[in-house]
């Protein structure tokens, strides 16, 4: 039972290039987020899928772009990366609302 | 946009002391409130949470302290322990928000030997 799943751990960007980190739990969970980890910012929201079909702006969302592939993924998308982007990501899923979230391990992204 | 402020920053305690979090929150509609733990390199887990309708929960060494009126809740850990040098975060929730939590800025605890 693998829980959340987020893949690449670790990945350097040029700027202008653009990538997707992928998501992917197998807890049957209906939400899933997408979250930025910078120092003394905390963990902000840039996307999330209230459930399956559904997406939504979170906190920070410029320069992203989300997909709920399936009720499993939730895949987030940089354009073209700048280096405000560099950042740790996080994935989480939550069962429903006001209930536990689970974290991924975290993709730690760096943009040169 | 709705916030969560947590303090400290940081916090050094000697092993055996109390270590205590603050976070202060806006929104008078959240009503769920819950403690992670982070460990370098690893994502946060949970670690307690609260909802509105008790002032205090307690699990092992860990109490969180909830004043509704006041609009705050703080982290207790009693007996701190070297294993429990990592990062804490605070963050709210409410049924309002389609399960969207909102973090705290984080605090960088370390308890010395």
């Amino acid at each position: 039972n693998a829980g959340v799943t987020q893949t690449p751990k670790f990945q350097v960007l040029k700027t202008g290039q653009s990538m997707t980190l992928q998501c992917a739990q197998d807890m049957n969970h209906n939400s899933m987020y997408w979250y930025r980890q910078d120092p003394g910012m905390g963990l902000r929201l840039i996307y999330y899928s209230a459930s399956e079909g559904t997406t939504d702006k979170g906190e920070v969302p410029n320069g992203y772009n989300v997909s709920r592939l399936n009720k499993r993924e939730f895949s987030l998308r940089l354009e073209s990366a700048a280096p405000s982007q560099t950042s740790v990501y996080f994935c989480t899923t939550q069962v429903w609302m006001n209930t536990e979230a689970f974290f991924g391990q975290g993709t730690r992204l760096t943009v040169v | 946009q709705q916030q969560v402020k947590q303090s400290p920053q940081s916090l050094i305690v000697q092993k055996g002391g109390i270590s205590i979090i603050n976070c202060a929150y806006e929104n008078t509609a959240f009503d769920y409130f819950p403690w992670y733990q982070q460990f370098p390199g690893k994502g946060p887990a949970l670690l307690i949470a609260i909802r509105p309708d008790v002032s205090e929960k307690k699990e092992g060494r860990f109490t969180i302290s909830f004043n509704k009126s006041a609009k705050q809740f703080s982290l207790h850990i009693m007996d701190s322990q070297p294993g429990d040098s990592a990062t804490y975060f605070c963050a709210t929730g409410g049924s309002s928000n389609t399960g969207k939590l909102i973090f705290g800025q984080g605090t960088t605890l370390q308890v010395k030997p």
